[in-house]
């Protein structure tokens, strides 16, 4: 089975600080994705990537970035942690282009900026 | 560019009851869809996919979904409902390269 982990699943930061959440796949997929999850606005693709050290913007890229140095390992960045990034932060992997495209999700992380 | 309609943020149904949980897609490429879950406290869970293959598609749990072109739907049902069966249910459908994109989601609610 696909396992896709990620670092916390409740988080707690105030606001200004720099934030990382950390999300790892052990099937050596290609592909990875970060999106965030809000009620009523269902997911919203924030960055993914398709290769190690590359990175595409998603929908709603502004006050993020992301890290790709290892295929297995892909990291969500706040810069400056803001209130309206209150949210809940999902992971996931896909295998790549050939591939049926259905993505396998981590547990997600809930973030609370205070 | 894709899109997903699904057709009320909560539905309620009695245990034993048929579930139907409504999507329709919009897309400029032959269609890849989804169905996913997400318990309380989980990450999603994937309940089925159409991939161009049998229009009725069998997943997981009991669910099943029927892939209609004419009418760009890809409807999930259920013929009874259980108490586990309480989620929230999102479709999705292939965009670009690899990506998905979902709709809203749906709540759905087991009365006892």
């Amino acid at each position: 089975d696909v396992k896709v982990t990620q670092s916390s699943r409740y988080l707690v930061k105030r606001t200004g600080e720099k934030v990382f959440l950390e999300c790892v796949q052990d099937m050596d997929h290609e592909n990875m994705f970060w999106y965030r999850q809000d009620p009523g606005l269902g997911l919203r693709l924030i960055y993914f990537s398709y290769d190690v050290k590359m990175k595409e913007k998603g929908d709603i890229p502004e006050g993020y970035s992301v890290s790709r140095e290892k295929k297995e390992r892909f990291s969500l960045i706040l810069e400056s942690a803001s209130t309206n990034q209150t949210s809940m932060y999902l992971c996931a992997s896909s295998l790549g282009a050939t591939s049926s495209y259905e993505q396998y999700f981590g547990p997600g992380t809930r973030l609370t900026v205070t | 560019a894709q899109s997903v309609t699904q057709l009320g943020s909560h539905v309620s149904v009695s245990e034993g009851a048929l579930v139907l949980l409504r999507c329709n897609y919009s897309s400029s490429v032959p269609p890849y869809l989804f169905w996913y879950a997400q318990y309380p406290n989980q990450g999603l869970q994937l309940l089925l996919k159409y991939t161009s293959a049998a229009t009725l598609v069998k997943g997981i749990n009991g669910f099943e979904a029927e892939f209609k072109k004419s009418e760009t739907s890809f409807h999930l049902t259920k013929p009874s409902a259980h108490m586990s069966d309480a989620a929230e249910y999102f479709c999705a459908v292939r965009a670009g390269a690899d990506g998905l994109t979902f709709g809203k989601g749906t709540h759905l609610i087991i009365q006892p």
